[in-house]
């Protein structure tokens, strides 16, 4: 079965540059989730789109910035990198936010190293 | 503010054997999810179990069961004939299931679990 594909699967930068993360989801889902896990952390819920409106917003610091296009593809955009972006980001996906016995599939994620 | 605690940062279980990680959590509200992620070496970020907090049955999938006790606010993992391929990172995330916070997983902070043959 198609899964929640992510790229691209490593990305190296250096610091004040910046980085485009994507998220295709699963097909047929409406709604994807971004999260950041640092090291050794548990993941932090960054920001939700459900057909391709913001939907929620967590801890995602202002010089990131997300979207979610008319395909249900999912960017992330992330401006002036510090050394503490450096992380593990995961998208999600599930169909119609999260409905009952519907379930949020993590992609294999990106892993940002900023430099 | 909901919180999800795993008091048992590492466990460690012979292979074909029984194991249950705990996780409590906090919580106002009355309908929300609860789920347990597992996280092998890899780092891929996969679904173990599902519950619905409406539900009193307690979830099960194959060698992995639940153990919901909603009053209690309490939420273990049992994970019977233990497998090696069962060593990874457990979390136990909450879920809030009523309208502008779905998708705000909120995990604890893992368990460590390794299955030694």
């Amino acid at each position: 079965a198609a899964g929640v594909i992510q790229s691209p699967r490593h990305l190296i930068k250096e610091k004040r540059e910046t980085a485009t993360l994507k998220c295709y989801p699963i097909p047929r889902h409406d709604t994807v989730y971004w999260y950041q896990q640092g090291p050794g952390q548990d993941p932090q819920f960054l920001i939700s789109f459900y057909e391709k409106m913001q939907s929620d917003k967590g801890s995602i610091p202002d010089r990131f910035s997300a979207q979610q296009f008319s395909d249900y593809h999912s960017e992330l955009n992330m401006s002036s990198l510090e050394l503490g972006d450096s992380a593990l980001y995961f998208c999600a996906s599930s169909l119609n936010g999260l409905g009952q016995n519907e379930k949020l599939f993590f992609g294999s994620g990106t892993q940002l190293s900023v430099l | 503010a909901q919180t999800v605690t795993q008091s048992q940062p590492e466990m460690s279980v012979q292979e074909a054997e029984t194991v249950t990680l705990s996780c409590t959590y906090d919580t106002s509200e009355n309908n929300y999810y609860l789920f347990w992620y597992k996280q092998p070496p890899s780092r891929q970020m996969i679904l173990v179990i599902r519950q619905e907090a409406y539900k009193q049955q307690n979830a099960t999938e194959n060698r992995f069961s639940v153990n919901f006790q909603k009053a209690a606010k309490s939420f273990s993992l049992k994970i019977s004939d233990s497998q090696l391929g069962d060593t990874a990172m457990y979390f136990c995330a909450f879920m809030t299931a009523n309208g502008g916070s779905q998708g705000n997983l909120i995990f604890g902070k893992g368990t460590k679990l390794s299955v030694k043959p």
